[in-house]
């Protein structure tokens, strides 16, 4: 079975934290995105990489930077954390021209 | 560029009745359409897609859904709703002449099944 993990479900972090998201899928995707999702305003994409150190900005990449050193690793990272980035991150992979394939999300919570 | 627009925010129906979750898009090229459900505390899962050929794509769960070109349209559909249907559903859009591995989403639509 296909499957993308997330290092953790639920995160508290305080403003101003440095923040790291880890993201894991064992498919052998190319493709790898960062979400985030809030009520109302439905998926936005954060960045995607489609090799391994190559990325490239979504739609909000502002406060936001990413690492893909391996294939199978996307990491997402909040310079300093701050309260409006308080939301849930979800991560996804693809082959190109796919469908994504998600992880369960890490809830997080910048106090 | 491309986009998705769910018009309806909340579609409620009662166990047994058909059921239609509206979803419409808008892309330069050829469009590549997806519908993801996503049950209350978990992840997104994929549910079906229209690349090319037959209109009507069959899913999982019994879910269908029919790309109409003209209306620029790929509504979801089920004959007959299942109390656990109930979840959020995106739809999404994706133009690989331009965006290759690029998604965009709707803003989702919650629907509820009730007994």
């Amino acid at each position: 079975d296909v499957k993308v993990t997330q290092s953790s479900r639920y995160l508290v972090k305080r403003t101003g934290e440095k923040v790291f998201l880890e993201c894991v899928q064992d498919m052998d995707h190319e493709n790898m995105f960062w979400y985030r999702q809030d009520p109302g305003l439905g998926l936005r994409l954060i960045y995607f990489s489609y090799d391994v150190k190559m990325k490239e900005k979504g739609d909000i990449p502002e406060g936001y930077s990413v690492s893909r050193e391996k294939k199978e690793r996307f990491s997402l990272i909040l310079e300093s954390a701050s309260t409006n980035q308080t939301s849930m991150y979800l991560c996804a992979s693809s082959p190109p021209g796919y469908e994504q394939f998600f992880g369960p999300g890490t809830r997080l919570t910048v106090l | 560029a491309q986009s998705v627009a769910q018009p309806e925010d909340q579609v409620n129906v009662a166990e047994g009745n058909p059921l239609t979750v509206k979803c419409t898009y808008s892309v330069s090229g050829n469009p590549y359409l997806f519908w993801y459900v996503q049950y209350p505390n978990r992840g997104l899962q994929f549910l079906l897609k229209y690349i090319t050929g037959d209109n009507l794509v069959k899913g999982s769960y019994g879910f269908e859904a029919e790309f109409n070109k003209s209306q620029t349209s790929f509504h979801l559909k089920k004959p007959s709703a299942l109390v656990s249907d109930s979840a959020l559903y995106f739809c999404a859009v994706r133009d690989m002449r331009v965006n290759a591995g690029k998604s965009t989403f709707g803003d989702g639509t919650t629907l509820t099944v009730k007994p």
